[in-house]
């Protein structure tokens, strides 16, 4: 069945640097690739999404980049600032919207 | 403003009691979806709902039922909670385009069993 890898499963950055999370994934036929963050307390939010015909599509600080040969795509955020600290997910399932464990993400002022 | 309401934001039950945690959506979609959220574990499918009166069991679906009645409402039943059913519940809905579109949440259901 489909299944996707989420990389790192915690990270923690100063304010200011770079993050990258990481989504692999084993289904060819996938053609949509979105992100989602959850901030403490509320309800998971898409922040950016990808097709498989585009390589990378960027939003202010926030940009995801596929890579279909590999079969992974990747969340960067620049720039990072304390309200980036949130949970992060990629569905592993794009038809059933499943997901993994996520990302916890630390800003550190 | 898409719009995905859960009926009760707290519940507090004993065991063996039946629950019904109510969600409504307003954008008419057709994909319904019932998480459950805990610590370091993410975001668990326990059922999904492609139309009204359709359901598929996701990752967790035992100790779980789910009605579609209608198009906009998605209720998820806990047939006899139990102490281990003591969890965060959010409810989703998207657009029925297989393998996109934005999944809208709720706001969530704090269940707490005693």
């Amino acid at each position: 069945g489909e299944n996707v890898e989420q990389h790192p499963s915690t990270l923690s950055v100063q304010e200011g640097d770079s993050a990258v999370i990481k989504c692999t994934y084993s289904d060819s036929a996938s053609n949509y690739f979105p992100w989602y963050k959850q901030e403490l307390g509320k309800r998971p939010q898409l922040i950016i999404d990808i097709r498989s015909n585009v390589g990378e599509k960027k939003d202010q600080r926030i940009a995801v980049t596929l890579n279909k040969t590999a079969k992974h795509f990747s969340l960067h955020i620049t720039e990072t600032q304390p309200e980036d600290s949130a949970v992060y997910f990629c569905p592993y399932n794009n038809n059933d919207m499943r997901f993994g464990a996520g990302t916890r993400l630390t800003v550190k002022p | 403003d898409v719009k995905v309401t859960q009926s009760s934001r707290y519940l507090v039950k004993r065991t063996g009691e039946k629950v019904f945690l109510e969600c409504v959506q307003d954008m008419d979609h057709e994909n319904m979806f019932w998480y459950r959220q805990d610590p370091g574990l993410g975001l668990r499918l326990i059922y999904f709902s492609y139309d009204v009166k359709m359901k598929e069991k996701g990752d967790i679906p035992e100790g779980y039922s789910v009605s579609r009645e209608k198009k906009e409402r998605f209720s998820l039943i806990l047939e006899s909670a139990s102490t281990n059913q003591t969890s965060m519940y959010l409810c989703a809905s998207k657009v029925a385009i297989q393998g996109t579109g934005e999944l809208f949440f709720g706001e969530g259901s704090r269940l707490t069993v005693l």
